[in-house]
């Protein structure tokens, strides 16, 4: 099956630096991504959509200058927290999908825990 | 897109079969209805997903009434493993792709 896989699964970085989370599709290719942030005890919440090629589609209320996201190849995504702070903390899940347009499922990484101290 | 109801918790004992619902009362003619679940501390993980026939792979059965209205997800044998939080989901489109917005889900615990 599809496989998409996260890089760090855990992170934890000092109040002002900048994170880098990646996000590979193994055994497919995917013009799209999404990235997602869940809080404790909360559901996941979508953040943005990677576009291979173009630029990413950000959800109303998340911050395209501090969330920088590039796709710049069909099996690579990537999300870079800039300036975290605590409240950046939180659990960050990518997924793709082998298809484009039809009903193939998407599938997840095993996020990445990010802790800013 | 159409909004899901889950309950927020279910029990299940261990070996039995667990039932678990959802309410899509809106889902429009060509939109699927999938299944994932998330153990704790992990990402997402997809169970089956189906139209309006019934579907039945190595993890699950989804069984969707005729007026596409409601579904129910089955695992035949629970595990103390399928222990996780189920979330019933119909995508929204979004130009090429499809965005998945997750509810609150159902947890669900197999008890030994």
């Amino acid at each position: 099956g599809a496989v998409v896989s996260q890089h760090p699964s855990r992170v934890i970085c000092k109040s002002g630096t900048s994170v880098k989370i990646e996000c590979r599709s193994l055994d497919f290719q995917a013009t799209t991504m999404f990235w997602y942030r869940q809080f404790p005890k909360q559901s996941l919440m979508l953040m943005a959509t990677s576009n291979e090629g173009s630029k990413a589609t950000y959800e109303q209320g998340v911050e395209k200058d501090k969330f920088l996201i590039n796709h710049a190849s069909l099996t690579l995504s990537t999300l870079t927290v800039t300036s975290a702070h605590p409240e950046d903390s939180s659990f960050y899940i990518c997924s793709a999908s082998p298809g484009r347009g039809d009903n193939s499922p998407l599938h997840f990484g095993n996020g990445t825990r990010l802790t800013v101290t | 897109d159409a909004k899901t109801t889950q309950p927020p918790s279910m029990d299940c004992a261990e070996g039995r079969a667990a039932n678990l619902p959802c309410n899509h009362s809106t889902i429009s003619g060509n939109e699927y209805v999938y299944w994932y679940r998330q153990i704790h501390s992990q990402g997402p993980q997809y169970i089956i997903h189906g139209l309006k026939n019934n579907e039945t792979n190595e993890m699950a059965s989804l069984i969707i009434t005729e007026d596409r209205k409601s579904s129910t997800l089955i695992l035949p044998h629970a595990t103390l493993r399928d222990t996780a939080v189920y979330y019933c989901i119909v995508p929204v489109s979004s130009g090429s792709a499809r965005q998945l917005t997750f509810g609150s889900g159902t947890q669900l615990t197999v008890l030994p």
